[in-house]
């Protein structure tokens, strides 16, 4: 089983929708990095979270320690924010950062 | 603007040959990472190094190696050990060396033939 699991794996949906994709863990982790990779595969760092809830312009993340869960949201979507969407961890026991799979998000104008 | 520079941004090779990947940073940071990314799978950590002069393998470094002889370099080279080398590989930076605030690059693909 991965550690970090993400859903759904491919998300299609219209301009203007509320997105929301999902990451699950099962490591105990110091910190949650959701991550954007563009079709051109250069990667972004959009937010590091710990605890709680981070919003920047459309983007909220969120994370539940307790529940090892996190969820990124993005609002009003547009056809720029299509893209490849990571969870990443960073393992308490050694730094040690683990990927998830990915989300591809494709939004359709 | 302080980043990090691959090159080249596509690279073909015949099966047999070593080949290396440059990474150039200029942020200063102490720790450089590389990954490969295959489809469907995670980013998968092949050597990291935490200062100049020394590096640590990662979970996939059979069939690669680096240099760190510099702050701002970190090559990789593919060597003909590498069993299945056609891949998507990134470098990344980071601060604090726990890879907790990393930058990347943008990639390299490589293609064996």
């Amino acid at each position: 089983k991965n550690e970090v699991e993400q859903s759904p794996q491919n998300l299609t949906a219209q301009e203007g929708e509320f997105i929301t994709i999902n990451c699950s863990y099962s490591v105990g982790i110091s910190a949650l990095h959701w991550l954007q990779q563009h079709p051109g595969g250069g990667i972004v760092s959009l937010f590091m979270l710990s605890s709680g809830k981070k919003k920047h312009g459309r983007l909220i993340a969120t994370i539940n320690i307790q529940e090892k869960h996190s969820s990124l949201h993005i609002t009003a979507s547009h056809p720029r924010d299509s893209a490849v969407y990571i969870c990443a961890v960073s393992v308490n026991r050694d730094d040690k950062i683990i990927f998830g799979k990915g989300t591809r998000l494709h939004i359709l104008p | 603007d302080g980043g990090i520079t691959q090159s080249p941004k596509y690279l073909f090779r015949k099966e047999g040959q070593n080949v290396t990947l440059s990474c150039e940073q200029n942020l200063n940071h102490d720790a450089m990472y590389w990954y490969r990314q295959d489809p469907g799978q995670g980013l998968r950590l092949i050597y990291y190094s935490q200062i100049v002069n020394d590096f640590q393998k990662g979970d996939i470094a059979e069939g690669y190696s680096v240099s760190r002889e510099k702050k701002e370099s970190f090559p990789l080279t593919v060597t003909s050990a590498q069993k299945n080398p056609t891949a998507f590989y990134l470098c990344a930076s980071s601060m604090y060396g726990g890879q907790l605030t990393l930058h990347f690059g943008n990639g390299t693909r490589l293609t064996v033939t």
